[in-house]
């Protein structure tokens, strides 16, 4: 199946601060690449998607970036609040002979201190 | 709220049982997903449907099995439960089933169904 490299597991921030979080993957044949924020006893909400064909995407302090060379995509959160403390997952679905099969990242729990 | 809803919210049930877990997409969405979210395990793919068929699978076991019904509800269905199947089980539903398409492939959650195995 898909490998996926999330980091850091955890990561702690200043209110203001910027948080950049990382998935690596291994299935070049990836083309869909979602980010999702799971605040604590809720469900997992999409925040911001990519798909292979763009390098950058941004959403108001939100963006994520891709590297389709290095195979890997991030998640940019910049003048982070403490709203934007939860877990956060990368969402990796797999192409060739396992087509479909998703993988999430292990998540990062990010805590902004007011 | 997603639009994506799930019943039962709680489930508890005694070892060796076995439990269906339902799960109705947002209007519209063809694509049904479950998932299983623990705390060793995190989030973890199980299965996918679309428009009735089965798309995909993730690490499902054999005692799981899901359908998805011609009104494109799902059903999950957990059987011989063991201590390990506690967890909560989300629903996904997207309006395609192919992330390589070019129509909305974003998965809406769920609020889950926690199930808890004594």
């Amino acid at each position: 199946g898909e490998n996926v490299e999330q980091h850091p597991s955890t990561l702690s921030v200043q209110e203001g601060d910027s948080a950049v979080i990382k998935c690596t993957y291994s299935d070049s044949a990836s083309n869909y690449f979602p980010w999702y924020k799971q605040e604590l006893g809720k469900r997992p909400q999409l925040i911001i998607d990519i798909r292979s064909n763009v390098g950058e995407k941004k959403d108001q302090r939100i963006a994520v970036t891709l590297n389709k060379t290095a195979k890997h995509f991030s998640l940019h959160i910049t003048e982070t609040q403490p709203e934007d403390s939860a877990v956060y997952f990368c969402l990796l679905g797999a192409g060739g002979t396992s087509y479909g099969k998703l993988t999430f990242g292990q998540g990062t729990i990010l805590t902004v201190h007011p | 709220d997603s639009g994506v809803t799930q019943t039962p919210k709680h489930l508890i049930t005694a070892t060796g049982q076995r439990v269906t877990l339902r799960c109705s997409p947002r209007s519209g969405d063809l694509s049904v997903y479950w998932y299983q979210q623990s705390l060793d395990q995190g989030l973890q793919f199980l299965i996918q449907y679309y428009n009735g068929e089965e798309r995909a699978k993730g690490n499902i076991l054999e005692r799981f099995s899901a359908q998805q019904f011609p009104d494109l509800h799902s059903e999950l269905n957990l059987s011989s439960l063991e201590l390990g199947d506690s967890a909560l089980y989300f629903c996904a539903s997207s309006a395609t089933g192919f992330p390589g398409a070019s129509g909305p492939y974003e998965q809406y959650f769920g609020p889950g169904t926690r199930l808890t195995v004594t």
